[in-house]
Formats: structure tokens, sequence, C-alpha cells
């Protein structure tokens, strides 16, 4: 059963618009959320991260918001670019999953100029 | 600075050959982790050193799958007699420490091919 699950598999939005992203988790122990972003043939890059102890953290054009009592987070992403174009994956760890991260099947993002 | 490097980047092998996949982490990383990406999934975790000690295998899908890293820096993901499933690409991430604010970094990963 997938413990993070992102029900969105795909998201095209105009440049200079909001991007929001949605994930859902069931894991009530997980005290640690993150998002990676992926092109292409590289590996998942660190975008931005949240504990369980916040509801909003906020780098530049990112912002993550946590609503724990509905195990829920989404990224928020504005103004959107066209190099935001990628794969974004919602992870978490903590509890039995120790330091492991947990990943959704991700959304794929389409920003268009 | 060098990110986590994986080599080789792309590996095809017959069903039931045997293959090392290497990582190079991040210079000072003590914590690597080894997960696998299969078509339209997520990451998903295998197995977790700190330091030379595998703190945490329970992601390995069976036996046929170990990894090492012996010296606490490099380390190599082996499968013995693959199967057509163990197809996937193979992510390797390092991080300077664990929990909270320490972030992992991954590598390009491996694409292994089994025919």
């Amino acid at each position: 059963d997938q413990q993070v699950k992102q029900n969105s598999p795909s998201l095209s939005v105009q440049e200079g618009r909001i991007s929001i992203l949605n994930c859902d988790y069931t894991n009530s122990m997980f005290d640690y959320f993150l998002w990676y972003k992926k092109y292409p043939a590289e590996g998942p890059t660190f975008l931005i991260s949240i504990s369980s102890i916040k509801d909003k953290n906020e780098d530049g054009r990112f912002t993550v918001f946590l609503n724990k009592s509905a195990k829920h987070l989404s990224l928020h992403i504005v103004p959107s670019q066209p190099g935001d174009s990628a794969v974004y994956f919602c992870a978490a760890s903590g509890g039995q999953a120790g330091t492991a991260l947990i990943f959704g099947k991700g959304t794929t993002l389409s920003v268009s100029s | 600075g060098a990110g986590v490097s994986q080599t080789p980047s792309n590996k095809v092998t017959e069903k039931g050959k045997y293959v090392e996949l290497r990582c190079d982490p991040i210079s000072g990383h003590t914590a690597l982790y080894w997960y696998r990406q299969s078509l339209g999934q997520g990451p998903e975790f295998l197995i977790y050193f700190q330091g030379t000690g595998a703190a945490d295998d329970s992601g390995l899908p069976n036996d046929r799958f170990f990894a090492v890293r012996p010296e606490g820096s490099v380390s190599t993901l082996k499968i013995q007699r693959t199967e057509r499933g163990d197809s996937a690409v193979y992510l390797c991430a390092s991080s300077h420490g664990v929990g909270e604010g320490y972030e992992q970094y991954f590598g390009p990963g491996t694409r292994l091919t089994v025919t």
C-alpha cells in the first residue's frame, strides 16, 4: 500500500501563474516531509522540506504547506517558469521508516510560455 | 564540489548473471542510501549505511541483493542471479548526517536492464 500518494500524474500551467502540487500520506508517524524535483536522466534534486512541527515553509518562489490533521501537504510555485517543468516527488520520513525516504509516484509539471 | 557519482550509467545484462553497481558519495558524507526506481514509480528505499555498517537493510527485496561500504565511502550494490524484474534505475544518495535538515543528495542513477 502506498504510504505517500500523489494523485495527479500531471499538471499543466502557464508561465507566470501558480503551480500547486498535492501530496497525501497515510502514516501519522511521519515527521519530516520533502519535495524533490527530477529532470530526465538526472537524479532527484532536493527542493524544500518541512518539519511536522511547522505548517509552512517558504524558500523564494517555493512554499510548502503541511496540514497534519488532513495528512496533506502541497507545494506552491509562484510565479511558475518554463524551467520548472520536471517531475516533482513528495517524500516523507520518520516513524518506522526511520531516515529512509518514502516517495510518492510523482507529478509531471509542464509550464508553457 | 563534486556530487554523488554512479557507475556505470547503463548496464545491460542477461537473466541469471551477477552485476555490481558502484556509488561514490559526496566527500565527507557519512550516510549513504540506495534506492530503486521502476518505470512510473517513485524511488523505493533499499538500504542505508551509516559509516561502514548497514544501519537499515529492510528495503532489500530478497537475498539476491547485497550491498557493502567497506571503508565508509564508496559503496557497491551487488545483485546475484538477476531477473527481468530487477530492471530499474538504481539511485544512490548521500547525506552529511541523518534526520531533519540533512537532505539526501542523489546521483544520476544506474539504469539496469536485464534481458
